[in-house]
This record gives structure tokens, sequence and C-alpha cells, in this order.
């Protein structure tokens, strides 16, 4: 079955850093890869996904693409700010199941 | 926006007690989830269903059963209470075919006493 393999954390980086968060996965054929954030006290958001090699998801300022050749999917953003501590899930999706790996809890100081 | 609402943001129950978590999702998707999330081990699937009345077990069912008699709703039962049950519970729901994202509700935190 599909499995994933994510930064162990927790991150903790300043305001404005370059965050970069790797990820990788097993998986049968080319599943959808989703990045899912967990604020404090939160259920789970989608961030962003891609369903092809190749394809680039972004939002909030966050990017990954989806990479074939080294089964990757990793997470960046150019400048962080305090409102994106939280959990961070990368996730492939096989056989209508998501398959969640333990998260990478990132926090950002002031 | 699709919405998935889970009755209950915290719950305390005791041993032994029978105890329901309820799901309700309000876009018509076909598939519906409850994971556990526990420190340290992420979320791991207890159950899934694909249609009304159909269900197919998770990583760790055991425990746990679970009731689709409506598309919409999604109910989990813990059929005696443990403190080993003591978690927060995620519902998440889905279109099918494949590729499509899951949305989240907003968890339960049970504990157990």
């Amino acid at each position: 079955g599909n499995s994933v393999t994510q930064m162990e954390g927790p991150v903790t980086l300043s305001e404005e850093a370059f965050l970069t968060i790797n990820c990788t996965y097993t998986a049968t054929g080319y599943p959808s890869l989703f990045w899912y954030v967990q604020y404090p006290g939160e259920g789970l958001q989608l961030l962003l996904k891609a369903t092809k090699a190749d394809d680039k998801g972004s939002n909030k300022g966050f990017e990954a693409t989806y990479r074939k050749e080294t089964t990757s999917f990793h997470l960046e953003k150019g400048s962080v700010q305090v409102s994106d501590s939280a959990v961070y899930f990368c996730v492939p999706l096989g056989a209508q199941k998501l398959v969640f790996g333990q998260g990478t809890r990132l926090t950002i100081n002031p | 926006d699709v919405k998935v609402t889970q009755s209950s943001r915290y719950l305390v129950k005791r041993t032994g007690e029978k105890v329901f978590l309820e799901c309700v999702q309000d876009m018509d998707h076909e598939n519906m989830f409850w994971y556990r999330q526990d420190p340290g081990l992420g979320l791991r699937l207890i159950y899934f269903s694909y249609d009304v009345k159909m269900k197919e077990k998770g990583d760790i069912p055991e425990g746990y059963s679970v009731s689709r008699e409506k598309k919409e709703r999604f109910s989990l039962i813990l059929e005696s209470a443990s403190t080993n049950q003591t978690s927060m519970y995620l519902c998440a729901s889905s279109l099918a075919p494949e590729r499509t994202e899951a949305f989240f509700g907003q968890g339960t935190r049970l504990t157990v006493v």
C-alpha cells in the first residue's frame, strides 16, 4: 500500500525565514498528492494539491511540486509568518483512502 | 463550501459506556471516513464507507463499529468505551472517484475516565 515519509519535527523558525518540509512517498501508480494543515485546536484543512507528475500546487504562499522521478512532494514557502505555526501533513491518496504520516509540527517565532 | 460537522467538540464518558460519535456532511459525498489522532502516531484510519450501508475496516477497527444508514451521516460507535480510546476523533468525506481531496470536520476530543 501507499506510505509517506515526512521530515521529522518539531521545526522552529524565525519569522520571514525560508521553509522547506521534505516529503517522499511510496505508492503503486501515480497517486494524487496533498498537503494538509492543522492549526491549533482545529481539524485538518487542505493546503494544496497536485494530481499528476510535474504539477505544482500553491496556496497562501506555499508551493509543492509533484516529482515522479524522486517520488517527492516537498513543501516550500519563501517567507513564513507566525500565523503559519501548525502541523503539516503530506498525504498521498490511494484506493480512495488518504495515507497519513505523523505530520511535521512547525513553530514560527516573531 | 463543503461542510463536515461533528456533533460534539468535547466528550467525557465513563469506562464501559456505549458512545456514539456523529458526523454529517452536506455535499452529497460518497466516501466518509473516521480517523483517530494521537500524539506521535499521526492519523490512523478506523473505518471508512464508500456508500450507504457499506463499510470497510481501516487500520485500527478493534473496539469500534460504524453505521451509515443515510448518505450524509456516518456514525462511529464505541461499544464499550475504554481508557485507551481517549483520543481526538476526526471525520472526513470525499467524492468518489479517486484523485479528489477529503474534507474534515473540527474533531471530537473524547476522554474516557
